[in-house]
C-alpha cells in the first residue's frame, strides 16, 4: 500500500491567496483527520471525517478554513484567504475505523509558508 | 476531557545509554495510550499502544512502555539508544465510548550523542 498521500509537499504563497491542500487516505480506511503542527501549539486536530462525513470540526481555526471529503479516496483542506500565521505543517491521517485503539496512519505532510 | 503531559521538550542521551521519555496522562475513564515517533520531514508513525491488556507494552525498534495507573504514567523506554533513534516522540491518549479524538502531547525531541 502506498500509505497516505499528501500534496503538495511544500507550498509557498503570498498573504491573501487561496491555498488548497490535498490528501488521499489509505484504501479501505473510513476515518480521516487533518492536523496542523506548529512549534508554538504542537499537533492540533483541525477536522475529523468518518465515512466522508465531517464529525468534529471544532478545531478549525476560523471561517477562512474549510475541508471537504467528496469521496472515500480524497479530501481537501482549503485556506482562503491565507495569512502568515497559517504557516505550519499540515498532516492528513487515516484509520480503519473509529475504535479508540485504532492507530493513525499519517502522510508526510504539507509544509505551508505564507509570506 | 483527557490529556497528556510530556516532561522535557528535549532529551539528550549518549549512544548505548538508556532512553527514558516521560508521559503522564489525565483521564476520568480508563484510557488508551499511544507513543508515536516522527522522523525529520516525515509524518508520525505508531511505536506502541496500550489498550488495557498487559501493562507492559512492547513496540517496534526495541521500545517499550509501562502503564502505571497509580502514577498516571506511560513512560517510554529503550535499554540502549541508537543513533537512528534520534527523532521526536509524541505521547497520545484516547478514551472509548463514541467518537473521542486522539489528544497528542507537545512532543519530546530525542538527541543521541555518539
Amino acid at each position: 500500500d502506498a500509505g497516505v498521500i499528501q500534496s503538495p509537499r511544500h507550498e509557498v504563497t503570498e498573504m491573501g491567496q487561496e491555498v488548497t491542500l490535498r490528501c488521499k487516505p489509505i484504501s479501505g480506511h473510513n476515518s480521516l483527520f487533518w492536523y496542523r503542527q506548529t512549534m508554538m501549539r504542537g499537533l492540533e486536530l483541525l477536522i475529523y471525517f468518518n465515512n466522508n462525513v465531517p464529525i468534529d470540526d471544532s478545531g478549525m481555526p476560523e471561517d477562512r478554513f474549510s475541508a471537504k471529503m467528496p469521496n472515500a479516496s480524497f479530501s481537501t483542506l482549503k485556506i482562503q484567504p491565507s495569512e502568515p500565521r497559517d504557516s505550519a505543517v499540515y498532516f492528513c491521517a487515516s484509520s480503519l475505523g473509529d475504535r479508540a485503539n485504532e492507530k493513525l496512519f499519517f502522510g508526510s505532510g504539507t509544509q505551508l509558508s505564507v509570506l | 476531557a483527557q490529556s497528556v503531559t510530556q516532561l522535557g521538550s528535549h532529551v539528550s542521551v549518549s549512544e548505548g545509554a538508556l532512553v527514558l521519555l516521560r508521559c503522564n496522562y489525565s483521564s476520568s475513564v480508563p484510557p488508551y495510550l499511544f507513543w508515536y515517533v516522527q522522523y525529520p520531514n516525515q509524518g508520525l508513525q505508531l511505536l506502541l499502544k496500550y489498550t488495557s491488556a498487559a501493562t507492559l507494552v512492547k513496540g517496534i525498534n526495541g521500545f517499550e512502555a509501562e502503564f502505571k495507573k497509580s502514577e498516571t504514567s506511560f513512560h517510554l523506554t529503550k535499554p540502549s539508544a541508537h543513533m537512528s533513534d534520534a527523532a521526536e516522540y509524541f505521547c497520545a491518549v484516547r478514551v472509548s465510548g463514541g467518537y473521542q479524538k486522539v489528544t497528542f502531547g507537545t512532543g519530546t525531541k530525542l538527541q543521541v550523542i555518539p
